[in-house]
């Protein structure tokens, strides 16, 4: 079945070091969108590509969506304390245009101070 | 404040016992969706409903599971005989009527011992 794959699945960076995490979809998608949990939290939206080889930017995280729309990154500079959480990706499941979406299992972002 | 919201937020229920979450979605959204998220994992799509029309429902929601949303408002999600397996956060997520981007409640945690 369709599937979202995302890694690594833990990263423990110092703080002032950046971060990528990287998301692979089995199929074709759409769009894809980010969503980062807090530890204790649920997932809060972040972003949504749409376009082939879109790029974009919220401060200092840089999103990136693949050529062939199968895979996307998430990059933060300069992490600081603020950025530790989970970073899920997600696709629309199939052909569906409402929210049934498929997650990535996340990457899970600790940063030393 | 006119988020999604949940309730109950903390649930311990034994084995054997049904217990009921509820959903209030964002006001003006007519999309209401349940999913199912357990440690180190994404959430998992359980059902969908668009207004009171429950349209899709996911092969995890097993016949102990049912969900409602009679006015095309709030939903509940009920669980009956609960398993040990059912241990989970239940997120509740609205959406309007276009687009697949998601916006979740708090969700409710649900512990069976």
């Amino acid at each position: 079945g369709q599937q979202v794959m995302q890694i690594p699945q833990y990263q423990h960076v110092q703080e002032g070091e950046d971060f990528t995490t990287y998301c692979n979809s089995s199929t074709t998608l759409s769009n894809i969108q980010w969503y980062k949990q807090r530890p204790g939290g649920h997932p809060v939206f972040l972003i949504q590509l749409v376009k082939s080889g879109e790029v974009k930017k919220q401060k200092r995280l840089t999103f990136q969506f693949g050529e062939a729309k199968k895979n996307s990154s998430l990059h933060i500079t300069a992490t600081q304390t603020t950025d530790v959480g989970t970073y899920f990706c997600a696709g629309p499941h199939g052909s569906s245009n409402t929210g049934k979406l498929i997650f990535g299992q996340g990457t899970t972002l600790q940063v030393k101070p | 404040d006119t988020g999604v919201s949940q309730d109950p937020r903390h649930k311990i229920t034994k084995r054997g016992q049904n217990v009921t979450f509820r959903c209030d979605p964002i006001s003006e959204h007519n999309r209401l969706y349940w999913y199912r998220q357990t440690l180190g994992q994404g959430p998992e799509f359980l059902t969908y409903f668009q207004n009171e029309a429950q349209l899709e429902k996911s092969r995890l929601l097993s016949d102990r599971f049912s969900a409602e949303r009679p006015k095309g408002s709030f939903s509940t999600l009920e669980i009956q005989r609960t398993e040990q397996g059912d241990s989970a956060m239940y997120l509740c997520a609205s959406s309007p009527q276009q687009g697949n981007t998601i916006y979740f409640g708090e969700g409710s945690w649900l512990t069976v011992v």
